[in-house]
């Protein structure tokens, strides 16, 4: 049972248009949301997160905005940019016991910026 | 900082071999995270440290798989023997495990692991 989905294995947007990429889960114990990028033969690396108290988190060019009674939320990327082609990969977090925090992760989104 | 480290980057081996995968966090970050990458899976998480105690390992496929982090800065996980169905991209991540950054990991570049 998947409980991050990203239903869109990929995405093509021109450069300088909006990218936006969705993820939905079904954990409401869920309090902590992050996108991550990677790139080809790398480590997935930390984009931005959202905590279940907001509704919205703005970082530059990066906002990632959050629907919990959809259980919802999508990445925005305004202008998009050809360095933003990568696999962009939604993550959740909920509280466990002990102080480390598990994140699921989705199956991953395929941004192409086409120039 | 060197962020976190594997090795190696790339490993083949043969079905029946032992496969040592290697990690190395970043100094400070007290939670470790071994994670698996395959195309019909995703990034599906394998088992995971605080303080060098493992706190989950439900994710370990099966007895095969075993993951040590003998101190701080330091961990493993073993395939024994390996099976052509292990072949994957092994990530190690580690985290603060404090405050806000509880939840944000750092990942290592991953070891791609095939087994013939």
């Amino acid at each position: 049972d998947q409980q991050v989905k990203q239903n869109s294995p990929s995405l093509s947007v021109q450069e300088g248009r909006i990218s936006i990429l969705n993820c939905d889960y079904t954990n409401s114990m869920f309090d902590y949301f992050l996108w991550y990028k990677k790139y080809p033969a790398e480590g997935p690396t930390f984009l931005i997160s959202i905590s279940s108290i907001k509704d919205k988190n703005e970082d530059g060019r990066f906002t990632v905005f959050l629907n919990k009674s959809a259980k919802h939320l999508s990445l925005h990327i305004v202008p998009s940019q050809p360095g933003d082609s990568a696999v962009y990969f939604c993550a959740a977090s909920g509280a466990t016991s002990g102080s480390a925090r598990q994140l699921t992760f989705g199956s991953g989104t395929q941004l192409t910026v086409l120039p | 900082d060197a962020g976190v480290i594997q090795s190696p980057r790339h490993e083949v081996t043969e079905m029946g071999q032992e496969v040592t995968l290697r990690c190395k966090p970043i100094s400070g970050h007290n939670s470790l995270f071994w994670y698996r990458q395959t195309m019909m899976r995703g990034l599906e998480l394998l088992i995971y440290f605080n303080n060098n105690v493992p706190i989950d390992d439900s994710g370990m496929p099966e007895d095969r798989f075993s993951a040590k982090m003998p101190n701080a800065s330091f961990s493993t996980l073993k395939i024994q023997p390996s099976e052509p169905r292990d072949s994957a991209v092994y990530f190690c991540a580690s985290s603060l495990g404090v405050g806000r950054a509880l939840n944000e990991q750092f990942f290592g570049p991953g070891t791609r692991l095939t087994v013939l």
